[in-house]
């Protein structure tokens, strides 16, 4: 059953630590995506990778950081440099050539106490 | 980089009626346009997408239009039905060579019984 899959699903954490969120997809995508959401603010890009080995900061990257060893993996870190990190995050994932359909998972609730 | 402009934020409508979400976008290297539709705690999923060579695509109940010129695309919702109400997102690809995805704000859509 092909997907992305995000984990976990609901987060928390207390102020001053770090947490990574994990997403992996079998769709054999080339793309990969994170995307923050809160309350009608949309979706915002963090940081997007096209290739393993490579990613780029999106709109809003200060105080997350990502890797991309995998073309299957594209786990995002919240640092304690962000500084209101209670949100909905959303991992996706396209195939490569504009396609089409960008392909999302189930999403990660952080809540910061 | 991409801007995408989204409108109405809300939107009510009695059942049965039809709806309409506007958008613009800044980058006019963008070719690809699609619509998610994200129920309450759940994914955002595609509904129906157009590109940059199209004016206008329908599916059943749900179309939308694209005016290349004035940079503005629509989704046009007829014979709403209770379970159209969701937020709904417009996006925008940037163009050749780019994987980068670009959301509106999203547009809260009531429909009335």
């Amino acid at each position: 059953d092909g997907g992305i899959t995000q984990s976990p699903k609901y987060l928390f954490r207390k102020e001053g630590q770090n947490v990574t969120l994990s997403c992996e997809q079998n769709l054999n995508h080339d793309a990969m995506y994170w995307y923050r959401q809160d309350p009608g603010q949309g979706l915002r890009l963090i940081y997007y990778s096209q290739i393993v080995n490579d990613f780029q900061k999106g709109d809003i990257a200060e105080g997350y950081s990502v890797s991309r060893e995998k073309k299957e993996s594209f786990p995002l870190t919240v640092t304690s440099a962000q500084k209101n990190p209670t949100a909905f995050y959303l991992c996706a994932s396209i195939l490569a050539g504009n396609t089409g359909e960008l392909f999302f998972g189930e999403g990660s609730r952080l809540t910061v106490l | 980089g991409e801007n995408v402009e989204q409108h109405p934020s809300t939107l009510s409508v009695q059942e049965g009626d039809s709806a309409v979400i506007k958008c613009t976008y800044s980058d006019s290297a963008s070719n690809y346009f699609p619509w998610y539709k994200q129920e309450l705690g759940k994914r955002p999923q595609l509904i129906i997408d157009i590109r940059s060579n199209v004016g206008e695509k329908k599916d059943q109940r749900i179309a939308v239009t694209l005016n290349k010129t004035a940079k503005h695309f629509s989704l046009h919702i007829t014979e709403t039905q209770p379970e159209d109400s969701a937020v709904y997102f417009c996006a925008a690809l940037h163009g050749a060579g780019s994987y980068q995805l670009t959301f509106g704000k999203g547009t809260k859509l009531s429909v009335i019984p």
